[in-house]
């Protein structure tokens, strides 16, 4: 199946500095890719969807100019937490769609841990 | 009112037992709907994915899906240890949708 990487897996930064996570299509281009947080022992909430060339799309509550997301390439598009907190440690999953999304064509990333200390 | 909508458990079985899985959804464009299974601290997998109503099945799973009651199931058959994670349940129009995930044990 397709495969999609996630880097770094796991970061550590200190409150107030900036930290990008990069999520990467290996095989196949993505012209949708889509950023979710997971919190311990909860669901993965949708922060954005992001469309290789244009802006991307918040879900409600999310604060763009917090969570910048850039998809410059068919294959890459990256999440920069800018200003961290220790509230924004979570786990942030990225997924990417080979066509239109659906169930089949949706592929995950394994996951960044962010810990803001 | 979750669009989708998934009792999180924890659900524990011992080794053998039928496992029952289920998830409720309001949206009625939902139209594909899926499985995923996830391991601490990993990212999901999908599991099934069953598009409109109907039944679909993997070897010891079975996904079934009624549009008329807007409700998901998944059934795991002779349960193993290894089935031990949480399963979240999806549903889909043009972004995935999930439910909050159920942690279920399997004991030997």
């Amino acid at each position: 199946g397709a495969v999609v990487s996630q880097h770094p897996s796991r970061v550590i930064c200190k409150s107030g500095t900036s930290v990008k996570i990069e999520c990467r299509s290996l095989d196949f281009q993505a012209t949708t890719m889509f950023w979710y947080r997971q919190f311990p022992k909860q669901s993965l909430m949708l922060m954005a969807t992001s469309n290789e060339g244009s802006k991307a799309t918040y879900e409600q509550g999310v604060e763009k100019d917090k969570f910048l997301i850039n998809h410059a390439s068919l294959t890459l598009s990256t999440l920069t937490v800018t200003s961290a907190h220790p509230e924004d440690s979570s786990f942030y999953i990225c997924s990417a769609s080979t066509g239109a999304p659906r169930g089949n064509t949706i592929y995950f990333g394994e996951g960044s841990w962010l810990t803001v200390v | 009112q979750k669009e989708v909508e998934q009792d999180p458990g924890p659900l524990s079985v011992p080794e053998g037992a039928i496992v029952s899985l289920n998830c409720t959804y309001s949206n009625s464009a939902f139209q594909y709907f899926m499985w995923y299974r996830q391991y601490s601290r990993k990212g999901p997998e999908l599991l099934m994915y069953t598009y409109s109503s109907g039944n679909k099945e993997d070897g010891r799973f079975t996904a079934q899906v009624d549009k008329s009651s807007k409700y998901i199931s998944l059934f795991i058959r002779d349960s193993q240890p290894s089935d031990s994670a949480t399963y979240l349940c999806a549903a889909n129009t043009d972004k995935l949708i999930f439910g909050t995930g159920t942690r279920l044990q399997v004991f030997p």
